[in-house]
């Protein structure tokens, strides 16, 4: 079954780096994935899709402090020199064949 | 610029029915599959529907299977969600979101619209 995991909570001080995990299930560590970015009352946006080479290809007007890497079956959202907007709600996903699967999501705080 | 705009949203009692419409505009809406994702008050996203661009690819989330009906419009760059047999656990925003021409992810959302199942 096609399964994301993404801890729950993550904090990090302004102006330094977070490194954001998402795991995918067992047997489908080849799938590439989507960030998404939920700020507090605001619909999400589409960060990056990011593949298991760690290529990806971010959305219209996606800061360069927002990059994506893979290890196995580990995909990685990096945000460099927090700001206080990126405190939100991150989400993971992938794809089969019509349907989407979501993680729980990771809650950033800024400190 | 890419936009989609969900309307239709609303209270409705347990059992009752609502049709949810996402207008879309800023790209050729004909040649995208678009998808449904609803949130329930502090949760997380959760998929319900995906539709092809030409109507041939249906898909529901078991949860919504057998009450609610996906359907597109392209002469009207619109999508819609017919949702019957509602229940308290139907309560969320929903989202109409684009997905990628060539792969899977979503890539524009819209800003939402809420339903609230409730007596």
């Amino acid at each position: 079954q096609l399964v994301l995991t993404q801890s729950p909570s993550a904090s990090a001080s302004l102006g330094a780096s977070v490194k954001l995990t998402c795991t995918l299930s067992s047997g489908h560590s080849s799938y590439a994935i989507a960030w998404h970015q939920q700020q507090p009352e605001k619909g999400p946006r589409y960060l990056m899709k990011l593949n298991s080479d760690g290529s990806h290809n971010k959305g219209d007007g996606i800061p360069d402090r927002f990059s994506g890497s893979s290890s196995g079956a580990e995909r990685y959202l990096t945000i460099s020199s927090l700001q206080s907007e990126d405190e939100a709600d991150y989400y993971c996903q992938t794809w089969g064949t019509g349907i989407q699967v979501f993680g729980g999501g990771t809650k950033l705080t800024v400190l | 610029e890419v936009q989609l705009v969900e309307s239709g949203g609303g209270l409705v009692k347990p059992g009752g029915s609502l049709r949810l419409s996402c207008a879309a505009s800023g790209f050729t809406f004909s040649s995208y599959s678009i998808n449904w994702v609803r949130q329930a008050p502090g949760k997380g996203l959760e998929w319900v529907s995906s539709i092809s661009s030409g109507s041939s690819y249906i898909y529901y989330a078991d949860s919504v299977k057998g009450r609610f009906t996906i359907s597109r419009d392209n002469a009207k760059n619109s999508l819609y969600l017919q949702m019957n047999s509602l229940r308290a656990e139907d309560t969320a925003v929903y989202y109409c979101a684009r997905k990628d021409s060539r792969s899977g992810e979503l890539d524009y959302w819209g800003q939402g619209t809420l339903v609230t199942v409730s007596s």
